[in-house]
């Protein structure tokens, strides 16, 4: 299996434009999460769904950021507009709920700079 | 209550020693406590887990000792090695139907020769 895949790897925009980051999770896997990081808050959830479902929104920073997974397949984190304080690596995960085993498999992230 | 500290922020130790990265929780619900590891450039993976049922989980170096009446968890890297360079993440999270890991601050351990 190829991992998670996440596009594009870097972006660089202005502020006040709109981004949107692109998530594969595995394929079979029934959750999906997307997460951002940076130096001064570290990891942070922003929101996962399953099934295809949003579970859990309480960390989308604000109404900016919008995510959508219209299949088992694809998912997208958009913000509009875009502003500085958004510049951090961006990751995706997915899981497979099996009896007693919870790992979450990380894609190799985006690196979003707002100029 | 959500919450789980992690310590040191960062962690230097020498070729062969032992590392040792603390975290606390104080939501008693949580009943899986996983490490994850991220090399810079990539995103983090699982590294070792644990259950609140069991006191110690090893594999080959590194293991996880879990302290429930502390409310505390631990990971040991024993005979440390460069390639274990890396920042190392605890999490907890409630397991029956919620799949939300929460995420420790994180602990850059270096390893010097």
């Amino acid at each position: 299996d190829a991992g998670v895949i996440q596009s594009p790897r870097h972006e660089v925009t202005e502020m006040g434009q709109e981004v949107t980051l692109r998530c594969k999770p595995i394929s079979g896997h029934d959750y999906l999460f997307w997460y951002r990081q940076t130096m001064m808050r570290g990891l942070e959830l922003l929101i996962y769904f399953n099934n295809n479902v949003p579970i859990d929104d309480s960390g989308m920073p604000e109404d900016r950021f919008s995510a959508k997974m219209p299949n088992a397949s694809f998912s997208t984190l958009k913000i509009q507009p875009s502003e500085p304080r958004d510049s951090a690596v961006y990751f995706c995960a997915s899981s497979l709920r099996l009896a007693g085993v919870n790992e979450q498999f990380f894609g190799p992230g985006t690196r979003l700079t707002v100029l | 209550q959500q919450q789980v500290k992690q310590s040191p922020q960062s962690l230097i130790v020498q070729k062969g020693g032992i590392s040792i990265i603390n975290c606390a929780y104080e939501n008693t619900a949580f009943d899986y406590f996983p490490w994850y590891q991220q090399f810079p450039g990539k995103g983090p993976a699982l590294l070792i887990a644990i259950r609140p049922d069991v006191s110690e989980k090893k594999e080959g170096r590194f293991t996880i000792s879990f302290n429930k009446s502390a409310k505390q968890f631990s990971l040991h890297i024993m005979d440390s090695q460069p390639g274990d360079s890396a920042t190392y993440f605890c999490a907890a999270s409630i397991n029956f139907g919620n799949e939300k890991l929460t995420f420790g601050t994180g602990t850059r351990l270096t390893i010097i020769p």
